[in-house]
């Protein structure tokens, strides 16, 4: 069936310092991709999306580039800030419109 | 942007007692809503989908009888846990789908969730 690999954490990294999260997918057709952000003790938020192959969705920062010749789709965001520090959900939706999602990934930032 | 609530935001019950969440799209309708349970430092696990006027359909391994579903209106879904005891102690989630077709009609919208804590 339809999955989403994400790297595991925890990770912690220094402000302004380089956060990359890794994040691969198993589909059939071509599925909607997804990166979501939960702070502490809240939902989750959409941070970003891309619909098609080679789309960037981007937002405070953090870019994601759909890549269906390595069914990846990496976050990235160049110079992170301790207000960043949450859980982030790779995830997809293939055409049944279930939501697949990863297993989340923990980043600290230290000040 | 599309907004989802949920109330109550969080719950202290007694064993044995049931609890009703409600699931909100505030300014859009929603033809399906789901809902999620999220164990800590886990991910979210879809328990159900509820399409607005038919019943709900729960995924495996979810008791239909324990966690009840209501979808009455395009901006209301409810979520009843019955007979509640401590291993449902829980963060629940709903999100909500739009009424648009399309692919830009696959995203869903998450409310704030709800903490639930059975005593």
């Amino acid at each position: 069936g339809d999955s989403v690999t994400q790297m595991e954490g925890p990770v912690t990294l220094s402000e302004e310092a380089f956060l990359t999260i890794n994040c691969t997918y198993t589909a059939t057709g071509y599925p909607s991709l997804f990166w979501y952000v939960q702070y502490p003790g809240e939902g989750l938020q959409l941070l970003l999306k891309a619909t098609k192959a080679d789309d960037k969705g981007s937002n405070k920062g953090f870019e994601a580039t759909y890549r269906k010749e390595t069914t990846s789709f990496h976050l990235e965001k160049g110079s992170v800030q301790v207000s960043d520090s949450a859980v982030y959900f790779c995830a997809l939706i293939p055409n049944d419109y279930k939501l697949s999602f990863g297993a989340g990934t923990t980043v600290t930032v230290r000040a | 942007g599309a907004v989802v609530s949920q109330h109550p935001s969080r719950v202290i019950c007694k064993s044995g007692t049931s609890v009703k969440i409600e699931c909100r799209s505030l300014d859009f309708q929603a033809t399906t809503m789901f809902w999620y349970r999220q164990f800590p430092k886990k991910s979210l696990m879809l328990m159900a989908t509820s399409n607005e006027g038919s019943k709900a359909t729960y995924e495996q391994g979810v008791e239909k009888d324990k966690f009840l579903i209501n979808h009455a209106s395009l901006t209301l879904s409810t979520l009843t846990v019955t007979s509640a005891h401590p291993e449902d102690s829980s963060f629940y989630i709903c999100s909500a789908r739009a009424l648009t077709s399309g692919r830009a009609g696959n995203e869903q919208f998450f409310g704030p969730g709800t903490r639930l804590t059975v005593l």
